[in-house]
């Protein structure tokens, strides 16, 4: 069964740091692209993230790029998420997603993990 | 960016009723248009991807169908647990973008 978990969220004041982490098994990490997506308090989803299987293509979206830097660890099964200079509109549910083949959907998501950017 | 029009942003069913949500994107994604279920408190889950093609597991009530601009999902007989939002994501170039969501709802 795909499991991905994520971990890290929290309180944390403007201009303050978190990092996110997604532990994923029951699949062969190694071969799936990753994704980070988020979602504000009652609004919709939205993509920030994507790291292919081998660490070679990274994008961000423009809202968090020179921001937020995401990584791969294959050999523990982890996905990371270091977030910096956080604002009060980063405040959101956070899910770790895999990537299905091809069409860059998300076949897989995590529960989430809340993070609250707030003094 | 390519943006990303769902229509209605709500609407109100009965159990039986034929539904269809539209999803319309600034410019040609080809077939690049995927759509995912989300209930309150819950992670999204995938329904369909490619435009038209069943994720397994996902009831044969839903379908999809379109091709570059303008995509639509359909669920020919509403039961009580589709009940939900609904998203549709074109992937066809990044940033990757989210339609605002449907909200299906019980009439």
């Amino acid at each position: 069964e795909v499991q991905l978990v994520e971990s890290g969220g929290g309180l944390v004041q403007p201009g303050g740091s978190l990092r996110l982490s997604c532990a994923a098994s029951g699949f062969t990490f190694s071969s799936y692209n990753m994704n980070w997506v988020r979602q504000a308090p009652g609004k919709g989803l939205e993509w920030i993230s994507y790291i292919s299987s081998s660490s070679n293509i990274i994008y961000y979206a423009d809202s968090v790029k020179g921001r937020f830097t995401i990584s791969r660890d294959n050999a523990k099964n982890s996905l990371s998420l270091q977030m910096n200079s956080l604002r009060a509109e980063d405040t959101a549910v956070y899910y770790c997603a895999r990537g299905g083949s091809g069409y860059h959907y998300v076949d897989y998501w995590g529960q989430g993990t809340l993070v609250t950017v707030s003094s | 960016d390519i943006q990303m029009t769902q229509s209605p942003s709500s609407l109100s069913a009965s159990v039986g009723d034929r539904v269809t949500i539209t999803c319309r994107t600034s410019q040609d994604i080809t077939n690049y248009l995927t759509w995912y279920q989300q209930k309150p408190g819950k992670a999204p889950n995938l329904l369909i991807y490619a435009a038209s093609s069943l994720q397994s597991g996902v009831p044969s009530r839903f379908s999809g169908n379109g091709f570059g601009t303008d995509f639509t999902l359909t669920i020919s007989s509403l039961q009580p647990e589709d009940f939900a939002t609904y998203y549709c994501q074109q992937s066809y170039s990044t940033p990757w973008t989210f339609g605002q969501g449907t909200k299906v709802e019980i009439k």
